[in-house]
């Protein structure tokens, strides 16, 4: 069964760029049936929709998010990353990968908190 | 704001039925998909495709929509119900995705 986990820094400084990594285990990311997101929650908020990437290249980005956004797939280490460039406070949250596809999220990763501050 | 409404809390008996709503214009068109986040915890999938449920997700939550609304029911609440859920779909102008801004359930 595929199992999905984050990492990265957990402590980013505001105008730099926070990266993330999503391990994929149990299966590859490279199946052409899969699509890969991120989900971010601010803390005491809501979900947020941050992008997909599918058919291994293929991204959709929240506009509000689209100009500082890039999602990619490394098939050679079975991961998918995150990069948020020009990060501010308000990028503070928990960052979750899933296999969001279609509106379904049907994995996800445990979440890593990140906290911009200098 | 969300393009999708959702009641902020709501609370029900246990073993009571309870209906949690979405609201929103992208639903005439789009169906809904339901999650349950617990603290400290992932969301979990809990309803796709209007009323799909995945494996392993009790026959008690249930999904419907009508016009620009979409519902999760609970059947039967039980006290390990009491969650965070949050609707998703595409924005009004679907071009992307939205989360409700979640309904906190208290089982009383």
């Amino acid at each position: 069964q595929l199992q999905l986990h984050e990492s990265g820094p957990g402590l980013v400084k505001p105008s730099e760029t926070l990266s993330l990594t999503c391990t994929v285990s149990g299966g590859s990311i490279s199946s052409s049936n899969f699509y890969w997101g991120w989900i971010r929650q601010s803390p005491g908020k809501g979900l947020e929709w941050i992008g997909s990437i599918f058919n291994g290249a293929t991204t959709d980005y929240n506009p509000s998010l689209k100009s500082r956004v890039t999602i990619s797939l490394d098939t050679s280490k079975n991961q998918f990353s995150l990069k948020l460039t020009s990060v501010t406070a308000a990028d503070t949250a928990v960052y979750f990968c899933t296999d969001y596809g279609s509106g379904v999220a049907n994995l996800w990763g445990p979440g890593t908190l990140v906290t911009v501050s200098s | 704001s969300s393009e999708l409404t959702q009641d902020p809390v709501v609370s029900v008996a246990l073993g009571q039925t309870v209906r949690i709503t979405c609201q929103g214009d992208s639903l005439r068109t789009f169906s809904a998909t339901w999650y349950q986040q617990k603290p400290g915890q992932a969301p979990v999938l809990l309803i796709f495709a209007k009323n799909i449920r995945p494996s392993g997700i009790p026959d008690r939550f249930s999904g419907s929509s009508s016009g620009d609304t979409a519902s999760l029911t609970i059947t039967g609440a039980q006290a390990e119900d009491e969650a965070d859920y949050y609707c998703n779909s595409r924005d009004s102008s679907a071009t992307h995705w939205v989360f409700g801004g979640g309904t906190r359930l208290t089982v009383l």
